[in-house]
């Protein structure tokens, strides 16, 4: 059963940076992760994509070890408008369906 | 703005009622997908349509059912309302719609609430 779970939440101070991790546990070698933000009410925002080691733009890097059980959305030097709900999107694996991350809730505070 | 348009934003409506909601994607995409964002079930895959044909299914309930036309805008329906039925829904479009780099873009959703 494929499963993608990220920490629910975590709280930051701004200038600092941000690892949010998500775990899954079945994807294939060339299945793309792909990172999005959410504010209330809004549509997830497409923030990152990648499917091997390092990816970096110019709000995020993601990082994808070895063994793709994981990735990592780094967020350097937050804001206050970073305080968002962050989700990982995977395929699931021999399939064209998609599993979303339970969400990590981030506030940045002052 | 992704690109993508939802209509409408928010609906009110009965249980046991009926509800269309639709989706156009970015300009040139192939693929429409839907999911449902409820409070206790997060963020759910419910379909997927590749230009025109449906190619994955999710958990999407017997009683909706969706339809992607020749135009490429997608139509997702709802019947036989629930009060759990009430959700975000949100329809995302990518350009091919299978792996690869394909990055699907969101529209603002429609906020349903069944009564």
């Amino acid at each position: 059963l494929a499963k993608t779970t990220q920490p629910i939440s975590m709280d930051s101070y701004e200038g600092q940076e941000v690892n949010i991790t998500c775990s899954h546990n079945n994807i294939a070698t060339n299945d793309y992760i792909t990172w999005y933000q959410q504010f209330p009410s809004q549509g997830p925002r497409f923030i990152i994509q990648g499917y091997k080691t390092k990816v970096t733009n110019e709000v995020a890097s993601l990082f994808i070890p070895a063994d793709r059980k994981s990735s990592t959305l780094s967020l350097p030097r937050v804001s206050l408008s970073d305080t968002a709900v962050y989700y990982c999107l995977v395929p699931i694996s021999g399939t064209y369906k998609y599993i979303f991350g339970t969400g990590t809730r981030l506030k940045v505070l002052a | 703005d992704s690109g993508v348009t939802q209509t409408p934003k928010h609906l009110i409506t009965a249980t046991g009622q009926r509800v269309t909601l639709r989706c156009s994607p970015r300009s040139g995409d192939l693929s429409v997908y839907w999911y449902q964002q409820s409070l206790d079930q997060g963020l759910q895959f419910l379909i997927q349509y590749y230009n025109g044909e449906e190619r994955a299914k999710g958990n999407i309930l017997e009683r909706f059912s969706a339809q992607q036309f020749p135009d490429l805008h997608s139509e997702l329906n709802l019947s036989s309302l629930e009060l759990g039925d009430s959700a975000l829904y949100f329809c995302a479009s990518s350009a091919l719609g299978w792996g690869g780099q394909e990055t699907q873009y969101f529209g603002p959703g429609t906020r349903l609430l069944v009564l």
